[in-house]
């Protein structure tokens, strides 16, 4: 099975809101990540988890919260977030962190309001 | 100067004919290179990867990478319709980059019949 799943696909929240997106992988990956890609902008790294643990955060403001509760899992927490941080958001993940091939998840489009 | 470079388009090829695609990146430890193409709406779909100085083939997609040049290419043969998309071309340092990638622009191409 090589594939990441996301959920929700879509997601329309308010500024006060509290919400979670989810990424699942079943290829053994130990490496998974976060991006952000605003519309006709390629991809922004945000968060590097190796081994579960967090390796690079691209310096992302906290109302964005990553969390690994296993290999298989990742989450990003949103709370408190504007209007410009409506985007797609990308889960990927990789063998291990390092030069290797990074497979993206579809995607939740994120629309703040 | 950008980290990495893609040919502006968009790029309109006829069907049947050979796209190519062209990138530069500014550094030199570069260590893994690949090509991603995004249709509208969508993620990124990983369709090559090159980690050494030559060519690589797969189908109808080729890889060329030129460590010295800092220059990675994607020649699309026999294009056709459903090729097009915007393709990203990707690059990661490694080292303590912890499997960082960092995007290209993209390049629009669209393959007329």
């Amino acid at each position: 099975d090589t594939e990441v799943t996301q959920t929700p696909k879509h997601l329309v929240m308010g500024m006060t809101n509290k919400k979670s997106l989810k990424c699942e992988q079943h290829m053994g990956h130990r490496a998974m990540y976060w991006y952000k890609q605003k519309a006709k902008k390629p991809p922004e790294l945000m968060f590097v988890y190796s081994y579960e643990k967090l390796s690079i955060n691209e310096s992302v403001p906290s109302r964005f919260s990553p969390e690994c509760p296993n290999s298989s899992l990742l989450n990003l927490h949103l709370h408190a977030l504007q209007p410009e941080d409506s985007a797609l958001y990308l889960c990927a993940s990789s063998p291990v962190a390092g030069i290797y091939e990074q497979f993206f998840g579809p995607g939740t489009r994120l629309t703040v309001l | 100067q950008k980290e990495v470079e893609q040919n502006s388009g968009p790029l309109s090829v006829p069907e049947g004919a050979i796209a190519s695609l062209n990138c530069t990146y500014s550094d030199r430890v570069s260590q893994s290179f690949f090509w991603y193409r995004q249709y509208s709406g969508k993620s990124p779909e990983l369709i090559m990867s090159i980690y050494s100085n030559g060519d690589k083939e797969d189908g109808r997609f080729t890889a060329q990478l030129n460590k010295a040049s800092q220059y990675v290419s994607l020649l699309i043969r026999d294009s056709q319709p459903s090729d097009s998309a915007t393709y990203l071309c990707a690059v990661n340092r490694g080292g303590t980059s912890y499997g960082k990638l960092t995007f290209g622009q993209g390049t629009i191409l669209t393959v007329h019949p």
